[in-house]
């Protein structure tokens, strides 16, 4: 099946620093991918739909400006938690749709700790 | 209510016994349903999936059935080992949405050796 990469898979950060995360389709494009926070032994909330070549579209209660993402290419995506708090420290996991059957890849998720 | 509601929340049940996990969705328009395996710390990975053309779809062990008129799926682990233990997800398009996948809120599931 089709691949999709995270990084870093664990981050920790001090308080008021920016973080980010890339999201990378090793082996087919993705004009769309999407963003999901998960909380411990919680499920997976859709943050955002990042979009190839234009602005991302959030979800309701999701900030815009402390969550940028940027689609810069087909194949990478990027969230940056700005101004991190340790309310932010979460799973954040990224998906893309495979080309061939539209199933959701997931990438490996990225813990962040802000302390 | 909730677009996809998941229950139960918490399963457990002895090693070769069956498992049965039910989700509910509010779109009538939902036509892909797919069940999501998490395991602790790692990405989750698609275990079965069935569009609403089907009634029923099976995998070895696994096997999902779609209730259209009464808008419910179910995940049937049948045999169940320890390495099934994980948390799942099923996950429905919902158009308020944008169509984009909804996720249920997740079932732990123990077997016991």
């Amino acid at each position: 099946g089709a691949v999709v990469s995270q990084h870093p898979s664990r981050v920790i950060c001090k308080s008021g620093t920016s973080v980010k995360i890339e999201c990378r389709s090793l082996d087919f494009q993705a004009t769309t991918m999407f963003w999901y926070r998960q909380f411990p032994k919680k499920s997976l909330m859709l943050m955002a739909t990042s979009n190839e070549g234009s602005k991302a579209t959030y979800e309701q209660g999701v900030e815009k400006d402390k969550f940028l993402i940027n689609h810069a290419s087909l194949t990478l995506s990027t969230l940056t938690v700005t101004s991190a708090h340790p309310e932010d420290s979460s799973f954040y996991i990224c998906s893309a749709r495979g080309q061939v059957t539209g199933e959701l890849f997931f990438g490996e998720g990225s813990r962040l700790t802000v302390l | 209510g909730e677009n996809v509601e998941q229950h139960p929340s918490t399963l457990s049940v002895q090693e070769g016994d069956s498992a049965v996990i039910k989700c509910t969705y509010s779109d009538s328009a939902s036509n892909y349903f797919p069940w999501y395996k998490q395991e602790l710390g790692k990405r989750p990975q698609l275990i079965i999936d069935i569009r609403s053309n089907v009634g029923e779809k099976k995998d070895q062990r696994i096997a999902v059935t779609l209730n259209k008129t009464a808008k419910h799926f179910s995940l049937h682990i049948t045999e169940t080992q320890p390495e099934d233990s994980a948390v799942y997800f099923c996950a429905a398009p919902i158009m308020e949405y944008g169509n984009k996948l909804v996720f249920g809120a997740g079932t732990i599931l123990r077997v016991k050796s």
